[in-house]
């Protein structure tokens, strides 16, 4: 079935430090979705992709969709303590609505 | 505009009982899908509606799971004869529409079967 694998699973960063994360898939997506989920609350819609190569920013996020339609990264500029959570990729499923990946857990060290 | 409300937040139930769980969808937003997450999982589908279509039950994990949706907004998600193994936390999203891929997301109901 489809699949979307995130990296890293997990990583620690210092306050101020700037973050990337990838999301890869074996097949191709036409639209690209990240979201992130703070604890004990539900995913937050951050960015939408929909185009190949597009670039899209959300303040200090910034996201794009990959050439190859296989993959998508999302940067995080300068982080900082409530950029804490987990951050999911997703893309339309074959046989559900959305596929998500099991999500990069971020934590930053003041 | 209010978003995506979910009742109860948290729900203690013993096993064998059965639970109603309730989700409220952002206003005009046709399309609502179920989703459960386990303790540092993804996100699992369970089940989504779309307007007055049938709804796609293709997710649920056995028959025990059932969900209906009333006049096309609020959604109640039930599970008979609860197990320990549903324990997790049950998220309710809304979209415009099905091929309105941008879903937005409750906050939750986390049920725990003792």
């Amino acid at each position: 079935g489809q699949q979307l694998n995130q990296s890293p699973q997990s990583m620690f960063i210092q306050e101020g430090e700037d973050v990337s994360m990838n999301c890869t898939s074996s097949s191709i997506f036409n639209t690209w979705l990240w979201y992130k989920q703070d604890p004990g609350e539900g995913p937050v819609l951050l960015i939408a992709l929909y185009k190949a190569g597009e670039l899209t920013s959300n303040g200090r996020l910034t996201a794009q969709f990959g050439t190859t339609r296989k993959d998508s990264f999302l940067n995080i500029s300068a982080s900082i303590p409530s950029d804490v959570g987990i951050y999911f990729c997703a893309g339309p499923g074959r046989n559900t609505p959305l596929v998500f990946g099991k999500g990069t857990r971020l934590s930053v060290i003041a | 505009g209010a978003g995506v409300s979910q009742s109860p937040s948290n729900k203690v139930t013993e096993k064998g009982k059965d639970v109603e769980l309730r989700c409220d969808p952002i206003s005009g937003h046709t399309a609502l899908y179920w989703y459960r997450q386990s303790l540092g999982q993804g996100l699992e589908f369970l089940i989504y509606f779309q307007g007055n279509s049938a709804p796609d039950k293709s997710g649920l994990p056995s028959d025990r799971f059932s969900a209906e949706r009333t006049g096309g907004s609020v959604s109640t998600l039930t599970i008979q004869r609860t197990q320990q193994e549903d324990s997790a936390v049950y998220l309710c999203a809304s979209s415009l529409g099905y091929r309105s891929y941008e879903q937005y997301f409750g906050p939750g109901t986390r049920l725990t079967v003792t």
